[in-house]
């Protein structure tokens, strides 16, 4: 169930950006985008729901394909205090599994001035 | 966006004992709440489900005599991790979701509580 989160690691210099995919084996209903900083819980992001919909939150945006069942965050201009780690969470479906999320492995994201 | 909390924040217990953590929607109505693990660098691992008024949903090789939740009303859920051992020790972090089947909800997590288990 765990979808697959890439790259590990990103480290960036302040105004240059960044894309951070995800990928599940599973269909997918929707996926979520958390971010998360040392010792903090999630921060939530977006949600993004099937049908290619393609959502923004300031600099930061992402985009779902349904049908490759993959995601993708969009960092365009990155400041300093986007640096954390990125999960996306994903939901399987709807019925017994209704709002269960599936986290990947995260995407540790490092801006320096 | 909406506001979970999670007491405590921190616990130490000895081993053998047995440890309580609350999750509380504060201004809004969760009808499911959900439980997760973190250990140090990893990601969140789903460990139940928690409907209000009904048993929790368990998720695969999570035992559910030692992880005891209860979802007693639409803003509470508790953790009761029982006799305590050092494996147990980890972050938990709840999450809180309002809607139901017709709403596409976003779900808020609590700020988490580490464990500790000597």
């Amino acid at each position: 169930q765990q979808p697959v989160q890439s790259p590990q690691a990103v480290i960036l210099r302040e105004g240059e950006d960044a894309v951070i995919n995800c990928s599940s084996s599973k269909a997918l209903y929707s996926v979520h985008w958390y971010r998360q900083k040392h010792g903090e819980a999630p921060v939530f992001l977006m949600i993004l729901l099937k049908g290619g919909e393609q959502k923004g939150h300031e600099k930061i945006s992402a985009s779902f394909n349904e049908k490759k069942q993959q995601s993708s965050l969009y960092l365009t201009a990155s400041q300093l205090s986007y640096s954390g780690t990125y999960f996306c969470g994903t939901e399987p479906g709807r019925g017994s599994t209704l709002g269960r999320l599936y986290f990947g492995r995260g995407t540790q994201l490092t801006v320096w001035p | 966006g909406a506001v979970v909390s999670q007491h405590p924040s921190r616990v130490i217990c000895k081993s053998g004992t047995s440890v309580k953590i609350e999750c509380r929607s504060l201004d809004f109505q969760a009808t499911t709440m959900f439980w997760y693990r973190q250990f140090p660098k990893k990601s969140l691992m789903l460990m139940a489900t928690s409907n209000e008024g009904s048993k929790a949903t368990y998720e695969q090789g999570v035992e559910k005599d030692k992880f005891l939740i209860n979802h007693a009303s639409l803003t509470l859920s508790t953790l009761t991790v029982t006799s305590a051992h050092p494996e147990d020790s980890s972050f938990y972090i709840c999450s809180a979701r309002e809607g139901g089947l017709a709403g596409l909800n976003e779900q808020f997590f609590g700020p988490g509580t580490r464990l500790t288990v000597l």
